[in-house]
C-alpha cells in the first residue's frame, strides 16, 4: 500500500540557520504532495503544496522540492525562526482519491536562540 | 471566516463506554474528513463525508462509525471503547466537490482518553 516516511524524528537546528525536513513516498503514480505544520495543541496546518509536473515551488521563506525519480521531497525553511518549532508532516493523497490523505510520521523541528 | 471547530476539546471515558464527537466544518465546505492521531500510529484516515455520504473510509474496525448532517456538520462515535482508542482526534473540512482533492483545514481536535 502506499506509504509516506520521513528520514528524521527530530531535527534542532540554531535560529536563523536554515532547516531541511525530508521526505520519502512510495508510489510512483503520487501526483500532488502537501507539506503541515502542526504545534502543540493544534491541528495540522497547511504550509505548501507542490504538483508532479513542478520541482520545487517557492512561499514565504519555505520551499519545497520534488525529486520524483526517487521519489523524494524536502521542506526548506530560511532563517528559522523559534515560532517555526512545530512538527512538520509530509502528506500524499490516497490513489482512491477524495479526500484522503497518507500522512508521514513527522519531523519535529526544535529552533534554539 | 470560522474554522473547523470540535467539540468537545477534551473527553475521559471509560473502557466499555462509548463516546460521540462533533466537528463543525468551516462556512460553504461540505467535506468533512476524520483523522485519529497517536504517538505510535501517527496521523491516521477514518473517514469522508460529503453531502451525508460516507465517500471514503480507513482501516478501522466497525466500532467506528461516523454520519454527516445536512448543514455539514458531522459526528464521529466510538463504541465499546478500547485503551487503545486514546488519542487526538482531527477533523478536516474541505470545500472541495467531485473526486478532486482540496486543501483541507483541520480542527484542534479532541483528545480523548480511555481509562
Amino acid at each position: 500500500g502506499e506509504s509516506v516516511g520521513l528520514h528524521l524524528p527530530t531535527l534542532s537546528v540554531q535560529e536563523g540557520d536554515n532547516s531541511i525536513i525530508n521526505c520519502a513516498y512510495s508510489n510512483s503514480a503520487s501526483d500532488y504532495f502537501i507539506w503541515y505544520k502542526q504545534e502543540s495543541g493544534k491541528g495540522p496546518q497547511f504550509i505548501i503544496d507542490i504538483r508532479s509536473n513542478m520541482d520545487k515551488r517557492q512561499g514565504q521563506r519555505v520551499t519545497v522540492l520534488l525529486n520524483k525519480t526517487v521519489k523524494h521531497l524536502s521542506l526548506q525553511i530560511a532563517a528559522t525562526q523559534p515560532g517555526d518549532s512545530a512538527v512538520y508532516f509530509c502528506a500524499v493523497p490516497h490513489e482512491g482519491g477524495y479526500n484522503k490523505l497518507i500522512f508521514g510520521a513527522g519531523t519535529r523541528l526544535a529552533v534554539h536562540p | 471566516k470560522a474554522g473547523v471547530t470540535q467539540t468537545p476539546r477534551y473527553l475521559i471515558k471509560t473502557r466499555g463506554q462509548q463516546v460521540t464527537l462533533s466537528c463543525s466544518p468551516i462556512s460553504g465546505h461540505r467535506s468533512v474528513s476524520w483523522y485519529q492521531q497517536t504517538p505510535g500510529q501517527g496521523l491516521q484516515f477514518l473517514f469522508e463525508y460529503f453531502s451525508e455520504t460516507q465517500r471514503n473510509k480507513g482501516n478501522f474496525p466497525g466500532r467506528f462509525s461516523g454520519r454527516q448532517f445536512s448543514n455539514s456538520r458531522s459526528e464521529m462515535n466510538v463504541s465499546t471503547l478500547e485503551l487503545g482508542d486514546s488519542a487526538l482526534y482531527l477533523c478536516a473540512s474541505s470545500i472541495a466537490t467531485g473526486g478532486i482533492f482540496g486543501e483541507q483545514y483541520f480542527g484542534p481536535g479532541t483528545r480523548l482518553t480511555v481509562t
